[in-house]
């Protein structure tokens, strides 16, 4: 059973930073690219950013590009998401999403999420 | 960016009803849609990819078509389980972009 768990979300200041981590468990994992997205409080989806299956290839909405850096852990089967420079448009839920097939596909799984909060 | 815009953006009907939710795409996107389910307070859940291919264990009272700019989505008998929001998402190009919802409430 494919499995993501997110963790890492919180309270954090303006400017500041936290990081997000993401266990997957139930498939192999050095075989698909992962995602992440969020949603604001009451609003829709928004596509955060994405990594491709070797972690060579990363790929970022304009509205977080330079602030939050997507990694992968093979080795743990983790995908992560460093974010500083913190704004307080940031507070969202941030889901982990499985990306069907190749970079550039459908997320076919998604973890339960983890709330991020920025205020002072 | 490509825009992806819903319609309506909310509905009310009642269980049994046909219900069709439409999803235009500012350029054309062949068939990298796809749509995605989401009850409150809980995670999304994938529903349909590839335009018209449902994901596995999706009741097959959900159907979808279209390709290039224009979709649907149709649940021909909404049962209560079904009271959702639903979205429509490109995967075309990057970056990836969810239409705004629709929310289907009980009439």
């Amino acid at each position: 059973e494919v499995q993501l768990l997110e963790s890492g979300g919180g309270l954090v200041r303006p400017g500041g930073s936290l990081g997000l981590s993401c266990a997957a468990s139930g498939f192999t994992f050095s075989s698909y690219a992962m995602s992440w997205v969020r949603q604001a409080p009451g609003k829709g989806l928004e596509w955060v950013s994405s990594i491709s299956a070797s972690g060579y290839n990363t790929y970022y909405a304009d509205s977080v590009k330079g602030r939050l850096t997507i990694s992968r852990d093979i080795s743990k089967n983790t995908v992560n998401l460093q974010m500083n420079s913190l704004r307080a448009e940031d507070t969202a839920v941030y889901y982990c999403a499985r990306v069907g097939y190749g970079d550039l596909s459908d997320f076919d799984y998604w973890g339960q999420g983890t709330p991020v909060i920025v205020s002072s | 960016d490509i825009q992806m815009t819903q319609s309506p953006s909310s509905l009310s009907a009642s269980v049994g009803d046909r219900v069709t939710i439409t999803c235009r795409a500012s350029q054309g996107i062949s068939e990298f849609l796809a749509w995605i389910q989401q009850k409150p307070g809980k995670a999304p859940k994938s529903l349909i990819y590839a335009a018209s291919s449902l994901q596995s264990g999706v009741p097959a009272r959900f159907s979808a078509s279209g390709s290039g700019t224009d979709f649907t989505l149709t649940i021909s008998s909404l049962q209560p389980e079904d009271f959702a929001t639903y979205y429509c998402q490109q995967y075309n190009t990057y970056p990836l972009t969810f239409g705004g919802g629709t929310k289907v409430e009980i009439k």
